[in-house]
């Protein structure tokens, strides 16, 4: 398996526009993850599905965020509208079980200027 | 709510051994995981132990587990230029799903 892959792995966007991440988690595991890493910050978590559905979004900072699950093999994270301080790396990852370890992808790093 | 605690910053000299260790707050932590970072790149799963487990060994590695006082230590034996990298503890706890991970350790090895 190729793990989890995010695309793109760099984008940067002005302020105000909307921006997408995306996200393939590994074929088979049903819990995804989205994380965002700052230095301030560390690594927190946004918001995680199960079997496609979310179970836990408290971790979501705003209403310019929002997460989607429409199949198994695919999830995307969109900021609407983009702000400096979102800049940040994110990361999705996948798990099999809700008991096993997370695999992480690349990561997308966003820089919002 | 989860807390989990790492020192900031080692530094060894390549061929000693590295300790990195790890506190957290969370008693029904099911899983604690040990992940690497390096620059530029995602997290990388290194180890993990059971809480039922008081230690385990994988090669260069071995976790400690001290469930009483909830501190983790990761042992990295022979320490190389190649671990240089910023570790990560993690927990995993029976009712929330996802890891709580801790504010990382860089390592960094002198050659």
């Amino acid at each position: 398996d190729a793990g989890v892959i995010q695309s793109p792995r760099h984008e940067v966007t002005e302020m105000g526009q909307e921006v997408t991440l995306r996200c393939k988690p590994i074929s088979g595991h049903d819990y995804l993850f989205w994380y965002r890493q700052t230095m301030m910050r560390g690594l927190e978590l946004l918001i995680y599905f199960n079997n496609n559905v979310p179970i836990d979004d408290s971790g979501m900072p705003e209403d310019r965020f929002s997460a989607k699950m429409p199949n198994a093999s695919f999830s995307t994270l969109k900021i609407q509208p983009s702000e400096p301080r979102d800049s940040a790396v994110y990361f999705c990852a996948s798990s099999l079980g809700g008991g096993t370890a997370a695999f992480f992808g690349q990561g997308t790093r966003l820089t919002v200027v | 709510g989860e807390d989990v605690e790492q020192s900031l910053f080692l530094s060894v000299r390549e061929g000693d051994s590295s300790v990195i260790n790890c506190t957290y707050t969370d008693s029904s932590s099911t899983y604690l995981y040990w992940y690497k970072q390096e620059p530029g790149a995602g997290l990388q799963l290194l180890t993990y132990i059971f809480s039922n487990m008081d230690m385990k060994q994988d090669q260069r590695l071995t976790v400690l587990l001290n469930k009483k006082d909830k501190h983790l230590s990761l042992r990295i034996a022979d320490t190389q230029t190649g671990d240089s990298a910023i570790y990560f503890c993690a927990e995993r706890d029976t009712g929330r799903r996802a890891l709580t991970f801790g504010s990382g350790t860089r390592l960094q090895v002198q050659p």
